[in-house]
């Protein structure tokens, strides 16, 4: 059984659609994150829920619109795509909303947009 | 705010010598500590992690690291590594988030 499971694994598209990634864990953690990988290998978050609540959204283009229909779940639609925003996009999940717990990741989505 | 440093975006080494991978921290808050690691096309996986107690933490697959809190740092060891470490290594910093250092690759060579 995978613990974090993202679905698709490669998304290629072209720019300015309207894309979305799903994410669930059987965890049972309460938190759950989207990080985005960048070509350099970079990873930043991008936002967090714990308990369906958003708690953490950083400096993300508005495009990028996080959803979560319970906190098994968390989703990511992005609007009107961009070359930029080719990456690795990482779901991951924690039993609380407190790094010491440590984060489970997903195996990631790899989105390339031409 | 946190932050990461990794000292080393490469680390080349031979089958069974040892290997230390870097890692400095800035923390306004409790420190958690991580050491994540990635194989190709794959997700993140954790080695080892540091909340409190021995500052000696000790993960899977033979790694080990050491928090010293008077030089922030958490470097990763092995005494002896195999073909099959070589991957990216993340340093992490955590409080309500995870920040990540920009990796180190481990290349081992035969």
């Amino acid at each position: 059984d995978t613990a974090v499971s993202q679905t698709p694994k490669y998304l290629v598209t072209q720019m300015g659609n309207d894309k979305s990634i799903k994410c669930e864990q059987n965890l049972g953690h309460d938190t759950m994150y989207w990080y985005k990988q960048d070509s350099k290998k970079f990873l930043k978050i991008m936002f967090s829920y714990n308990n369906k609540e958003l708690i953490i959204n950083e400096t993300v283009p508005n495009r990028f619109s996080p959803k979560s229909p319970d906190k098994a779940h968390l989703n990511l639609h992005i609007n009107s795509l961009e070359l930029g925003d080719s990456a690795v996009y990482f779901c991951a999940s924690s039993q609380e909303a407190r790094a010491g717990y440590g984060y489970t990741f997903g195996s990631g989505t790899r989105l390339t947009v031409v | 705010a946190q932050s990461v440093t990794q000292l080393d975006s490469q680390v080349p080494v031979f089958e069974e010598a040892p290997v230390e991978l870097r890692c400095n921290y800035s923390s306004s808050v409790s420190v958690y500590l991580f050491w994540y690691v990635q194989y190709p096309n794959q997700g993140l996986q954790l080695l080892l992690k540091y909340l409190s107690g021995s500052t000696l933490v000790k993960g899977i697959n033979g790694f080990e690291a050491e928090f010293n809190k008077s030089q922030t740092s958490f470097h990763l060891r092995k005494p002896s590594v195999h073909i099959s470490d070589t991957a990216e290594y993340f340093c992490a910093v955590g409080g309500n988030k995870l920040v990540f250092g920009a990796g180190t690759i481990l290349r081992v060579k035969s």
